[in-house]
């Protein structure tokens, strides 16, 4: 079952603007973290918030999280083409007897034009 | 270098047949995961498996069987019962099954149905 939703599914901009993605939820969540993808490869991990924390910044990555609105946002400063990329949000909860599922959204392809 | 290993990159299937992906990582991770990827669905989790000689499934483990015999290897085997097989299937793995969960991606292998 898909617990997130990234909001828009693509998004293009031009090369030195920001890219903002958001992400929906629906139950309580441990952590949330976004992925990124290169077209027909891997995910790679980018950046984790939890549950207790609002903001959280990697390089010229800037990750929110309101747990009242069960929302995320995922903000990129100063693309590059080399961002160009699908993006997803995975939610992390805890599925019982101390075990912890990971579940993604549909992801966000974001691309940048130079 | 340390890392998840997929194999092959492209397979192809013809109906009928049994076909299995290979999973390797060498990052001393005990828990690997199964995951397929279509054009806008997102990741859904087929298998998971969090020490040898166990394993969970997933949301769409119907068609499809695992075996985790070593910690480093963990390949599944897409079968014949499989309605819709042609996808992208990605391997994951994280140090353990726990609610600060970062998964480490292979390539992908891409298997398409003839």
């Amino acid at each position: 079952s898909q617990q997130g939703e990234e909001d828009p599914q693509a998004l293009s901009i031009q090369e030195g603007e920001n890219a903002t993605m958001n992400c929906s939820y629906k139950t309580s969540i441990n952590n949330l973290q976004w992925y990124r993808q290169n077209s027909g490869r891997g995910l790679v991990h980018l950046i984790l918030i939890r549950s207790n924390e609002r903001e959280k910044h990697s390089g010229r990555l800037r990750v929110t999280l309101d747990t009242s609105k069960k929302s995320s946002s995922l903000l990129i400063t100063a693309s590059r083409a080399a961002d160009t990329a699908s993006y997803f949000c995975a939610t992390v909860t805890n599925s019982g007897a101390g075990s912890y599922q990971l579940t993604f959204g549909k992801g966000t392809k974001l691309s940048v034009i130079p | 270098d340390g890392g998840i290993t997929q194999s092959p990159k492209y397979l192809f299937r013809k109906e009928g047949q049994n076909v299995t992906l290979s999973c390797e990582q060498n990052l001393n991770h005990d828990a690997m995961y199964w995951y397929r990827q279509d054009p806008g669905q997102g990741l859904r989790l087929i298998y998971y498996s969090q020490i040898v000689n166990d394993f969970q499934k997933g949301d769409i483990a119907e068609g499809y069987s695992v075996s985790r015999e070593k910690k480093e290897s963990f390949p599944l085997t897409v079968t014949s019962a499989q309605k819709n097989p042609t996808a992208f299937y990605l391997c994951a793995s994280s140090m353990f099954n726990s609610g600060a969960n970062v998964l480490t991606f292979g390539a992908g292998s891409r298997l398409t149905v003839l």
